[in-house]
Order: C-alpha cells, then structure tokens, then sequence
C-alpha cells in the first residue's frame, strides 16, 4: 500500500472545523482513502472512505484532490470528544486486505 | 449498532504461558482480523482470516501465533508461548465484504509478566 504523511499534531478550538489533511502521492488507481481515529487506546473507529469523489457522512467530510495526490479530512464542529489520533490511510479496496497504520495526526481540542 | 466485542479486557500473563484472546465478531461479517499495538507505537498487522483459512500474516505472526474459529461466532487469537515482547493492545476487527470498512474491537491489553 501506498504510504500517507500526515502532520504530527495539531491544534482546534470547540466548535470550529477541524481540517486535518493527509498527503498520499504515489497513491495508486485502485486505493482508496481511508480516515480512522484511536481515541485514548481504544480500538480504531472507522470514519468515512473515498476513491475520488468528496464524501460526507454523519461524522465527517472528506475531500481528495483532483490528482488523488492529497485529501482533507473535515470535522464541521469539533467538540473535546473528538481530542483523538487520526489516521489516514490508503488500501486497495479488497476484503481481507490488511490497514497500515503510520503514526496519525494527534488532534487536541480546546476550550 | 453491531459492534466488535472482545475479552477479557485486560490478560494478565506469566511469561512462558499460553494465552487466547477472545474476539465476537459482527455477525454477518465474513473477513477477521487481528492487530496489536505496543505502547506508544503504531498499530500493527498481523494476519487476517477467511472462509476458515489465513488470508495474509505479517513477520509478527510467527509459528507462537495461531488463529481459529472454532464456531460461529468467536474469532480466537493464541499466543503459544509467550515473552515480554508480547505485551501490547491486541485489536479485533471484522470487516463484511469489499467496499466496506473494517470495525474494531476495543481491544485486549495483554500484559506478561
């Protein structure tokens, strides 16, 4: 799988978006783009996916660039339970294909 | 929401012993997974499970490690003799088909002593 490069940490105030962007370069054609996020050692939560197009879900939005070389994950009102690790990552979109986890952007939101 | 559930929570181990993590699966789910995460490392691959066979494994997940499930429901992790190194988060996950995401598990944190 391709590798992602992601900021180390980042800061947002509660109720402003969060944008936390996500680097993928040499991203194939068949990878998609994965968000996930560990909050305090729990077990990683899915977000939301894309191939090419933007997405939204519930939780979240995503945007991916054009030439699918970068994409922005979005969190519209970010609240203190949303002080998380996040994770992009990118995987052909197989079942039984394995998540390769890098180290994540430590998200701190604040009062 | 279905969820992935996994137990005990927290394994206590002397090194040397057998121990077997225990992971229920979404139940519809067909493709199974285990990870594990030493303290303040990344979260790591180690093999994933189909149609009763291991799909892929990493380096990790040497002849100590052994996968199985043994009924419908369960998804078990075996660890056959275990070292220090072994302490960690381990993660279920399950994922139904392609296309969808993969669910976890709030983990077992194995401690060996």
């Amino acid at each position: 799988d391709a590798k992602t490069t992601q900021p180390t940490s980042m800061d947002c105030a509660e109720g402003r978006a969060a944008n936390l962007p996500c680097n993928h370069s040499t991203i194939s054609g068949n990878e998609y783009v994965y968000w996930y996020r560990q909050i305090h050692s729990q077990g990683p939560q899915y977000i939301i996916h894309g191939l090419k197009n933007n997405e939204t879900n519930e939780m979240a939005s995503l945007i991916i660039t054009e030439d699918r070389k970068s994409s922005t994950l979005i969190l519209p009102h970010a609240t203190l339970r949303d002080t998380a690790v996040y994770y992009c990552i990118v995987r052909v979109d197989n079942a039984g294909n394995m998540l390769t986890f890098g180290g994540g952007t430590r998200l701190m939101v604040k009062p | 929401e279905p969820e992935v559930t996994q137990t005990p929570s927290h394994q206590v181990t002397q090194m040397g012993q057998e121990v077997i993590l225990r992971c229920v699966p979404i139940s519809n789910h067909l493709y199974f997974y285990w990870y594990r995460q030493i303290l303040g490392q990344k979260v790591e691959f180690l093999v994933s499970f189909y149609n009763n066979e291991i799909s892929e494994k990493s380096e990790i997940f040497d002849d100590q490690f052994s996968v199985e499930r043994p009924d419908g429901s369960n998804f078990t992790l075996k660890i056959r003799s275990t070292k220090l190194e072994d302490s960690a988060m381990y993660f279920c996950a399950s994922e139904l088909a392609t296309g969808q995401p993969q669910h976890f598990g709030d983990g077992t944190r194995l401690s060996i002593l």
